[in-house]
């Protein structure tokens, strides 16, 4: 069966970087995503990576390696704004090449 | 603009009673989806479509069904609502499998 992890919580101060991990265990995997949810929101896309490497938008990158199957999420100059939940998510042919989630990382930014 | 709206936004309801959650998009996207989100768990499948008379079961699809008559709706049915199904679900939409997926804002639903 398939599982994602990444961490439930991670808190860092407002200007700095953070790195939210996720390792993934599933067959036929297809890409890895990431979406942003705010407190009472709607999850909205980030990010997707179906090669090895980075992806870089803005502030935010993503990375991943299908061989380790592991990725993550690189956020650099931390806002307040940021304090959301983050999903990953796989794509792959064990979930007929939908999407499964990982229960989301919560992080908090101080001021 | 385009957009994905969910209705209603919040409902309460009662055990063993029927429930119909309404989608309706603007993009003409062909794919849908149904999502639920509890604590602990992110969010989870439970059914998705990819065109009109399409549909298909997802990870959690055990007590409801879906429905796809156009391009723009696909409304989400609880057949027997039970309190295991209160939840916030999200619908979403795609134009392809490896394009993002634009959510709804989500429906809140208490069995009581």
């Amino acid at each position: 069966g398939q599982s994602l992890e990444q961490p439930s919580e991670v808190t860092a101060v407002e200007g700095a970087i953070v790195q939210i991990n996720c390792t993934y265990q599933t067959s036929g995997f297809y890409g890895l995503s990431w979406y942003q949810q705010h407190d009472g929101g709607a999850p909205t896309f980030l990010s997707y990576n179906a090669l090895d490497g980075l992806e870089e938008t803005g502030r935010f990158s993503s990375f991943l390696s299908r061989s380790d199957s592991y990725g993550y999420l690189l956020l650099q100059e931390l806002q307040m704004k940021d304090s959301a939940s983050y999903f990953c998510a796989v794509r792959s042919a064990e979930a007929a090449r939908q999407l499964t989630f990982g229960s989301g990382t919560q992080l908090t930014v101080l001021p | 603009d385009a957009e994905i709206t969910q209705s209603p936004r919040h409902k309460i309801t009662e055990t063993g009673r029927q429930v119909t959650l309404a989608c309706h998009q603007t993009w003409n996207h062909n794919n849908m989806f149904w999502y639920r989100q509890d604590l602990g768990h992110g969010l989870r499948l439970i059914h998705y479509s990819y065109g009109v008379q399409d549909t298909n079961k997802g990870e959690v699809s055990d007590g409801y069904s879906v429905s796809r008559s156009n391009t723009e709706d696909l409304p989400l049915t609880l057949e027997s609502a039970a309190s295991s199904q209160t939840s916030v679900y999200f619908c979403a939409s795609s134009w392809d499998l490896n394009t993002e997926a634009f959510f709804g804002q989500g429906t809140r639903l208490t069995v009581v």
